[in-house]
């Protein structure tokens, strides 16, 4: 498969776990954000999303995070699994335009 | 899976030829972006297509192109392959234009040029 985990930050975690993956988006005027997961030989993967009128989102063993104030975003995964493991990226979006642009990602490896 | 469909699953140019990738949207969605993954970054946006027309595009050269046929699927162009072109391409369809959290992406075309 792909291995698109090439060169990318790592976070190594145990099973059980939390995991907190950080992202440092690029346009304050961003309005939406996205948590992507993708897995070596497919594509991306909706995992959560959130509006810049929020600061925080829950999902099933999910969390993100949203600072306006230093344009920072993070997932929270709870009782983190191998099944975990894959490279994680943020992305945003302004005013509902047709891009969506991508932070460079993190490849989280679930330690069983 | 979710219902998108790419082809071919690798294919491998020389330079200055020309490729051109398909998809499939999923069933009922009229939007389909397009990206370029190299190696090891994100996916960076090339364009969008709602209801045939192009609806935005990234930076990228013009010798980038796409079309979308009346049944939503579409197709990726590039003409004169230069050897940086070498990535993962991805589409993903959406319900519609902004629908981010019903966009679905395939599994990608890797390109490789010699």
């Amino acid at each position: 498969g792909e291995n698109v985990g090439l060169h990318l930050p790592t976070l190594s975690v145990q099973e059980g776990d939390n995991s907190i993956i950080n992202c440092a988006y690029s346009n304050s005027a961003s309005d939406y954000f996205i948590w992507y997961k993708q897995e070596s030989g497919k594509g991306p993967q909706f995992i959560i999303d959130i509006r810049s009128n929020m600061d925080k989102r829950q999902g099933q063993r999910v969390t993100v995070l949203l600072n306006k104030t230093v344009k920072h975003l993070s997932l929270q995964i709870a009782a983190t699994q191998p099944g975990d493991s894959a490279v994680y990226f943020c992305a945003e979006n302004k005013g509902s335009q047709g891009n969506l642009i991508f932070g460079k990602g993190t490849k989280l490896s679930v330690k069983p | 899976e979710t219902g998108v469909t790419q082809s071919p699953t690798h294919l491998i140019k020389t330079r200055g030829q020309q490729v051109t990738l398909r998809c499939s949207s999923q069933s009922g969605h009229n939007t389909v972006s397009w990206y370029q993954q190299a190696l090891g970054q994100g996916p960076q946006f090339i364009f969008q297509y709602y209801r045939e027309e192009e609806n935005g595009r990234g930076n990228f050269p013009p010798r980038f192109s796409g079309l979308q046929f009346p049944n939503y699927s579409s197709e990726l162009n590039v003409n004169a392959l230069e050897l940086d072109d070498s990535a993962l391409y991805l589409c993903a369809s959406s319900l519609d234009r902004g629908s981010w959290d019903e966009q679905f992406f395939g599994p990608g075309t890797r390109l490789t040029v010699l």
